[in-house]
């Protein structure tokens, strides 16, 4: 089967740091997304693995661990424009179907 | 570059009508995806075209249909709608298909069935 599981809401200071967790289980594994989605807005691209390791792109940095079947989002130094939708998803090799989380929800409080 | 568009950006239906929904990719992405995204629900994948073709479609009954034209935009053809077909659908599209290749997506059209 297909699941991907991530926290529903998370909640964080203006410039600390949230680590945003994304658990998967798919037949395939052929990569593994993190899109924004602010409210009412369509989702935005912010990263991509598909080896084992850690992706850093500016305050985002992204980690897979494919034995663990786990990855990470890490948001830094944060700012309240952050508040928003963070979708994890997974391409499933024999489908080769994206296959999305319900997303976890996050604001950043002053 | 501009980017996926879509219209129209809301669609009021009533239920039993038929919607119609339209998406252009970005200038030179031949695959389009349709999505789902239903309130508190995450993205649930509907169709995907490649190169004029249907490739894929998710878990939705056959009343769900599109096409993919010459130009690679796109159609999603809502038949019989339903009060649960209210959603906001996302169309994306990508450059090629292969496992690296990042879908963009477009602003989404909310549709409401009263």
């Amino acid at each position: 089967g297909q699941n991907i599981d991530q926290p529903t809401e998370m909640t964080a200071t203006e410039g600390a740091i949230v680590q945003i967790n994304c658990t998967y289980q798919t037949s395939g594994f052929n990569g593994l997304f993190w899109y924004q989605q602010h409210a009412g807005e369509a989702p935005t691209f912010l990263s991509y693995n598909v080896l084992d390791g850690l992706e850093e792109k500016g305050r985002f940095s992204s980690f897979l661990s494919r034995s663990k079947g786990y990855s990470y989002l890490l948001l830094k130094e944060l700012q309240m424009k952050d508040s928003a939708s963070y979708l994890c998803a997974v391409r499933d090799l024999d489908t080769d179907k994206l296959i999305f989380g319900t997303g976890t929800r996050l604001q950043v409080f002053p | 570059e501009a980017g996926v568009t879509q219209s129209p950006t809301h669609l009021i239906k009533t239920r039993g009508q038929q919607a119609t929904l339209r998406c252009s990719p970005i200038s030179g992405h031949t695959s389009v995806y349709w999505y789902q995204q239903a309130l508190g629900l995450g993205l649930q994948f509907l169709l995907w075209y490649d190169e004029g073709e249907e490739r894929n479609r998710g878990n939705f009954p056959p009343r769900f249909s599109g096409r993919q034209f010459p130009n690679y935009s796109s159609e999603l053809n809502v038949n019989a709608l339903e009060l649960e077909d209210s959603a906001l659908y996302l169309c994306a599209s990508s450059l090629e298909v292969s496992g690296a290749d990042t879908q963009y997506f477009g602003p989404g059209t909310r549709l409401t069935v009263l």
